[in-house]
């Protein structure tokens, strides 16, 4: 299917141990993104990449670490997970058809929970 | 620091009533997203916003954005309940960051 997906949708883990959620998406979008939500703070920025191998902090990166060997996939990996990441995570990808025209599109996001 | 702040966080309304969401942001851009997102579901892009005085609508939904005063917003007419929903502004200010709002959740009661 076209679009962006995400994976797993749901994942219970434990405190240390290392996460990595994936997405994956089929338009070609240059630009990637991770997000996570939490009840208070809306969505907040946790890296995102311009294009293959170009990755950059946002502005809530510590204790993720990401990567983009291919256009389509940019894998979010928390190396040794902690209770304050349960969160949804959500990626969306973006084009620059416009220089200014930036919209986003979001996958479906990933439910963690962090014991 | 970079703030984008959304009142009211909460709106409950009755059908048939109009209301206004507001979207302040602390950083000049000339760049405002709006988007919907339902109970457990993705963002779904609404507006994009791309200069000043810029309005789109869409249905009973109207947005707009002055620079100027930093100021979105996002107008609901005859509200029905299918519009119930949480509603977020985004500010790009660097040209593919997005600061979102905290958000507002709108209930719209029959």
């Amino acid at each position: 299917d076209a679009g962006i997906t995400q994976s797993p949708r749901y994942k219970i883990t434990e405190t240390g141990r290392q996460v990595t959620l994936m997405c994956h998406q089929t338009w070609s979008h240059s630009y990637m993104f991770w997000y996570r939500q939490d009840l208070g703070h809306g969505l907040r920025l946790i890296y995102y990449s311009a294009a293959a191998d170009i990755t950059d902090k946002g502005e809530v990166p510590d204790g993720y670490v990401v990567s983009r060997s291919k256009t389509e996939n940019f894998p979010l990996t928390l190396e040794s997970a902690t209770r304050s990441q349960t969160s949804v995570y959500f990626c969306a990808s973006s084009d620059q058809v416009a220089f200014f025209y930036n919209e986003q599109f979001f996958g479906p996001g990933t439910r963690l929970t962090v014991l | 620091e970079l703030k984008v702040e959304q009142n009211p966080l909460f709106l409950s309304m009755q059908e048939g009533k109009n209301y206004t969401i507001y979207c302040n942001y602390s950083t000049t851009s000339d760049r405002l997203y709006w988007y919907r997102q339902d109970p457990g579901k993705s963002l779904e892009s609404l507006f994009v916003l791309l200069s000043n005085g810029a309005v789109k609508q869409e249905g009973r939904l109207m947005a707009s954005l002055d620079t100027k005063a930093r100021l979105s917003t996002l107008h609901i007419t005859a509200a029905v309940h299918d519009l119930s929903a949480t509603y977020f502004c985004a500010v790009d200010y660097t040209g593919n960051q997005f600061y979102f709002g905290t958000g507002t959740s709108l209930t719209v009661i029959p």
